[in-house]
């Protein structure tokens, strides 16, 4: 059964860190994986997908990347800023038919 | 082009009772999923449509159950509501089956009690 972790649960930075956050997940046989955003009360945005052949993705200062064999992820922020505050969640396709199995998130608080 | 919408934005409603939830997903997209998710936790999957046909289940007791339309636009119904069912219930649409990026809509709000 497929399980999918996120460390740390919450993070508090100072505007301007570059920060880094931890997805990890127990079995390898994905075919995808994806990071969303979620501001409080509201749906998820998607910030980057990776699929299972890639290492990585860029969006912006945002870069994901994906070690299929440890079975870990990580979403990179550079240059935080206060609008980046929001719960970050990773969630992994292991079926192939977007059964998107997700982690608990990440809270972020990114303050002046 | 509209993103996901979802109907209605947020439901009051007392245990026993029936309820029904909508979504459209975006234009072209074929596939619609549907996600639970409880206060501090990650979505939980309940079903995934695509053409029309339930591809997936989760595991979801079966006063869950869903439907795709014609226009692939979808509801989830949840009958005998009980005050656990109270969460956030979001739907995603893709284009395809699978290996193809998932888009949410902005979720109903749903409070049993």
């Amino acid at each position: 059964k497929q399980e999918v972790t996120q460390i740390p649960a919450a993070l508090s930075v100072p505007e301007g860190e570059n920060l880094v956050l931890n997805c990890s997940f127990t079995d390898s046989a994905i075919y995808n994986l994806q990071w969303f955003r979620q501001d409080p009360g509201k749906g998820l945005t998607s910030l980057l997908l990776i699929q299972s052949s890639q290492r990585e993705q860029t969006s912006g200062r945002l870069n994901a990347s994906l070690d299929k064999s440890s079975g870990r992820s990580t979403l990179y922020i550079a240059a935080s800023q206060p609008g980046d505050s929001a719960t970050y969640l990773c969630a992994v396709d292991s079926g192939g038919y977007n059964k998107l199995i997700f982690g608990a998130g990440t809270r972020l608080a990114v303050h002046p | 082009d509209a993103g996901v919408t979802q109907s209605p934005t947020h439901l009051i409603k007392t245990r026993g009772q029936q309820v029904t939830l909508r979504c459209s997903p975006i234009s072209g997209h074929k596939s619609v999923s549907w996600y639970q998710q409880v206060l501090g936790q990650g979505p939980q999957f309940i079903f995934q449509y695509y053409e029309k046909e339930e591809r997936g289940r989760g595991n979801f007791p079966d006063r869950f159950s869903a439907r795709q339309f014609p226009n692939y636009s979808s509801e989830l119904n949840v009958n005998a509501l009980l005050l656990g069912d109270s969460a956030l219930y979001l739907c995603a649409s893709s284009s395809g089956q699978g290996l193809t990026e998932a888009f949410f809509g902005q979720g109903t709000r749903l409070t049993v009690v």
